[in-house]
């Protein structure tokens, strides 16, 4: 189906940890993974994305991760700081269709 | 200052009263989308726009309509508000959403339907 189920829904993690973050899909034609990262109260706002022609992309202490033979990818970061606590949305889109379907959101909190 | 803006930002309306949100963008920007996101359910697109007087359905349309006679406007219209449709609504904008640009959003509208 179109789904993109996200998981965990809820993640808390120490300062300084890791957070991994996954998504899964099913539609084999999708081709663009984007991020996007919500602040509280606030507006998404794209963080990383990664086509389908890459595994992985890295952008300082955040990286997202691609398998497209199992369908999934997933978000890293790392040396978590407390203004990485947000809520995150992974998304999959399809080259052509101008259209995106987003995960369930990941709220991700980092105790100090 | 490049921006997506979205009115109003807060609005509590009764059942039945048609009302119309508005979004404008100031990038020439030739995709709009508008999503709901509701806890547990994500962001999920109610109507996307490629260009001017090209409209489509995303995947909750049902109880909304929208148009695009101005490339920088994108207004989404509620005929008959139900209960159902309280939710935080975003619009956002982008040049071309999978081959060259991310998606920018506007700030949000929550709207409370009693």
């Amino acid at each position: 189906g179109e789904n993109v189920e996200q998981h965990p829904s809820t993640l808390s993690v120490q300062e300084g940890d890791s957070a991994v973050i996954k998504c899964t899909y099913s539609d084999s034609a999708s081709n663009y993974f984007p991020w996007y990262k919500q602040e509280l109260g606030k507006r998404p706002q794209l963080i990383i994305d990664i086509r389908s022609n890459v595994g992985e992309k890295k952008d300082q202490r955040i990286a997202v991760t691609l398998n497209k033979t199992a369908k999934h990818f997933s978000l890293h970061i790392t040396e978590t700081q407390p203004e990485d606590s947000a809520v995150y949305f992974c998304a999959r889109g399809i080259q052509g269709a101008q259209k995106l379907v987003f995960g369930q959101g990941t709220r991700l909190t980092i105790n100090p | 200052e490049a921006q997506v803006t979205q009115n109003p930002r807060y609005l509590i309306t009764v059942t039945g009263k048609k009302l119309t949100v508005t979004c404008s963008q100031n990038m020439n920007h030739e995709y709009m989308s508008w999503y709901r996101q509701d806890p547990g359910l994500g962001l999920r697109q109610i109507y996307y726009s490629m260009n001017v007087e090209v409209t489509d359905k995303g995947d909750v349309p049902e109880g909304y309509k929208v148009s695009r006679k101005e490339k920088r406007n994108f207004p989404l219209i509620l005929e008959s508000p139900s209960p159902n449709q309280t939710s935080l609504y975003f619009c956002a904008s982008s040049f071309d959403l999978i081959n060259r640009d991310e998606q920018y959003f506007g700030p949000g509208t929550r709207l409370t339907v009693t």
